[in-house]
């Protein structure tokens, strides 16, 4: 059982707009930083955004996020094939002192 | 550019230690914050540990007691020194960097595999 919950899997065509959120609690999302990774199959997970909308060098604009009080977002813009993958969101969980990350959420590409 | 590489990963029987390390290269290691993140077969992420750039230390609940990290600046290394170690621990080993402004995790190894089994 996650500290952070999502959804276990989103779906939506090509080109099309996903959301994926992450819910949690005062302790973590609502008072810390939120980051978010895509894992493709069989590789390590990358960094797609953090602090408040971040992106490392060589993320495209097509990945963003959001945060509202416990609950965070990423959304995904003009979606491709290669976008299916796991996507996990992440934080500090301030009471248990750990980083804490949810569940995850396959995406399909339809 | 920067590269993370795990390493000492194996089958190891319950109640068996193992010692992974971390070898680090392009950037100036002892700045950033460092953690290992595991996964197992077919499951999501979980978080093992972190060591700061002054050597604060913290661990998940399920290695606390059991699992050291640490780190070498001058070998631009880091390490988890893994005890006690039981079925549950089965898992790919990452580690991974910090951003510089300790908000994600932003580099990661490929990983390295534990396996404990008898």
């Amino acid at each position: 059982q996650s500290v952070l919950t999502q959804p276990p899997s989103v779906s939506a065509a090509p080109g099309q707009k996903v959301t994926i959120s992450c819910s949690g609690s005062n302790s973590n999302i609502a008072n810390n930083y939120v980051s978010w990774y895509q894992q493709l199959p069989g590789t390590a997970p990358r960094l797609l955004t953090y602090d408040n909308g971040k992106r490392p060098s060589g993320i495209p604009d097509r990945f963003s996020d959001s945060k509202s009080g416990t609950s965070a977002t990423l959304v995904i813009t003009g979606l491709q094939t290669g976008d299916e993958a796991d996507y996990y969101c992440g934080t500090w969980d301030s009471r248990l002192n750990v980083v804490v990350f949810g569940g995850g959420t396959k995406l399909t590409v339809l | 550019e920067v590269q993370l590489v795990e390493s000492g990963g194996g089958l190891v029987q319950p109640g068996g230690s193992l010692r992974l390390s971390c070898a680090a290269s392009g950037f100036t290691f002892s700045s950033y914050d460092m953690h290992w993140v595991r996964q197992a077969t077919g499951k999501g992420l979980e978080w093992v540990s972190y060591i700061g750039t002054a050597g604060d230390t913290y661990y998940s609940d399920s290695v606390k007691g059991r699992f050291t990290i640490s780190r070498e600046n001058a070998k631009n290394s880091l390490y988890l020194q893994m005890d006690s170690l039981r079925a549950g621990d089965t898992a790919v080993y990452y580690c991974a960097r910090s951003t510089i402004t300790r908000k994600g995790l932003e580099y990661w190894g490929q990983g390295t595999l534990v396996t404990v089994s008898s």
